[in-house]
């Protein structure tokens, strides 16, 4: 299985500042033969199922705001929030899907300092 | 307008049988390529995917979990059904119901919690 980790855990920005999520996978998800990173993110509010919000390491969902960007090749990636708003807070999980089984990252929670 | 919901117990005693159901609305379960699963997440903690079906009756399972589960569809009733044997406490979880798209998740149920305590 590939292995998706994330940096950091947590953390604590000012509304209108920037946040950045890191993620990594134990190796490759780029698919030489489309030349695509097969790489999600998701977004979940508490109480709520995750929603993805970047899917190929780089495309935003319709309807994401577009604060919200993806980054990143091969093994790692960065999910920007370019200014935080009250309602980014989350847990935001990376998920790839290269190979089977598709794996998750263990979670970065985003809150208001 | 699609919609996925999960239906099932939300107690089980330990070695017990869950099965879980998934009622489908806005698109065909027969279609080629389109594929439903589940994904389940323990309070607190991160998502973990278990299986997945495909309109042509393709199964896919987590290796994990692959002895343990079993995903089947009643494309006549618009649903699919989960199970997984010898429940444990710590296959306590919110498990979701998923639609497949290029290999993310875009559509998602809004969850059942499944409790394993005797």
């Amino acid at each position: 299985d590939i292995v998706m980790t994330q940096s950091p855990d947590s953390l604590a920005v000012s509304l209108g500042e920037r946040a950045t999520i890191n993620c990594k996978s134990s190796q490759s998800v780029l698919y030489s033969s489309d030349n695509r990173n097969y790489l999600a993110w998701y977004q979940q509010k508490p109480g709520q199922p995750p929603k993805v919000i970047i899917y190929w390491a780089s495309t935003r969902e319709s309807g994401v705001p577009d604060r919200f960007s993806g980054s990143g090749s091969g093994t790692d990636f960065t999910l920007t929030i370019s200014s935080l708003q009250a309602e980014d807070v989350a847990v935001y999980y990376c998920q790839q899907y290269y190979s089977a089984p598709p794996t998750f990252g263990p979670g970065t929670k985003v809150e208001i300092k | 307008q699609i919609t996925l919901k999960e239906s099932g117990p939300t107690l089980v005693k330990p070695t017990q049988t869950l099965t879980l159901t998934c009622t489908i609305s806005g698109f065909s379960l027969s279609t080629s390529g389109v594929a439903v699963g589940w994904i389940r997440q323990p309070p607190g903690k991160a998502l973990e995917w278990l299986a997945l079906i495909y309109g042509n009756d393709d199964k896919r399972y987590s290796p994990s979990l692959k002895s343990r589960l079993t995903i089947t569809k009643d494309t006549s009733k618009n649903q699919v059904v989960l199970t997984l044997t010898n429940m444990d406490p710590v296959d306590t979880a919110t498990y979701y119901c998923v639609k497949k798209r290029h290999g993310d998740y875009n559509y998602w149920g809004q969850g059942t919690l499944v409790t394993v305590s005797s």
